[in-house]
């Protein structure tokens, strides 16, 4: 089945600082989402981005397809960006399933 | 519009017993999606369900079952507990029809002693 590796596995940032974070799968995939998860256990969907780039506000996000990778970008981080950041993949006719990554923890200090 | 809804939130059980966990979707959303939350396994994907039928099933055994019923409401039941069922099942829905972007709910806590 399909792979998916994100890396680092952990970041610590202080608060206003910029990261990248990134997502490489192992095969053809027609559905790629970001999410992040709070403290709390809920998964919000950041992105919607099986290729291309998307921004929405600080966070902007590139899928590369052909090469079978995925940036996530935070600019001007802010301590409520704080928890599990997830890369998943849809495998093609698959409908709703996804593959998780095993997710970057991300810690913004003040 | 009002999110992806799981109740309930917390459950505690103790092994051999079974469990029957709620989704409600997203109004208008005709795909639901159950994944499982483990430490050690992160997340898996359980099923999903479309027009009250199973379009997809990850690999898990068969004491894991779901359904989906008119108003595509969903149910997930999990029969003959085990420890190792202790997880965060988290439900998802989505449109399911050309933009698969998947909405979460808050999960159910399973603790199973």
């Amino acid at each position: 089945g399909i792979q998916v590796e994100q890396s680092p596995p952990d970041l610590i940032l202080q608060e206003g600082a910029n990261s990248t974070l990134r997502c490489n799968f192992s095969d053809s995939v027609n559905n790629l989402q970001w999410f992040h998860q709070n403290p709390w256990g809920q998964l919000i969907n950041l992105f919607y981005i099986p290729s291309g780039t998307k921004q929405n506000g600080r966070l902007s996000a590139t899928t590369v397809a052909t090469e079978r990778y995925s940036l996530l970008y935070i600019s001007s981080s802010q301590t409520t960006d704080s928890g599990v950041y997830f890369c998943a993949v849809g495998p093609y006719n698959q409908g709703g399933k996804l593959i998780f990554g095993q997710g970057t923890e991300l810690s913004v200090k003040p | 519009k009002a999110g992806v809804t799981q109740t309930p939130r917390y459950l505690i059980k103790t092994r051999g017993q079974q469990v029957t966990l709620s989704c409600s979707p997203i109004s208008g959303h005709r795909s639901v999606s159950w994944y499982q939350q483990t430490p050690g396994q992160g997340l898996q994907f359980l099923f999903e369900y479309f027009s009250e039928t199973q379009r997809n099933k990850g690999n898990f055994p068969g004491r894991f079952s779901g359904r989906q019923f008119s108003n595509s409401r969903s149910e997930m039941n999990v029969s003959t507990l085990e420890l190792g069922d202790s997880a965060l099942y988290l439900c998802a829905s989505s449109l399911g029809v050309v933009d698969e972007k998947l909405f979460f709910g808050s999960g159910t806590q399973l603790s199973v002693l």
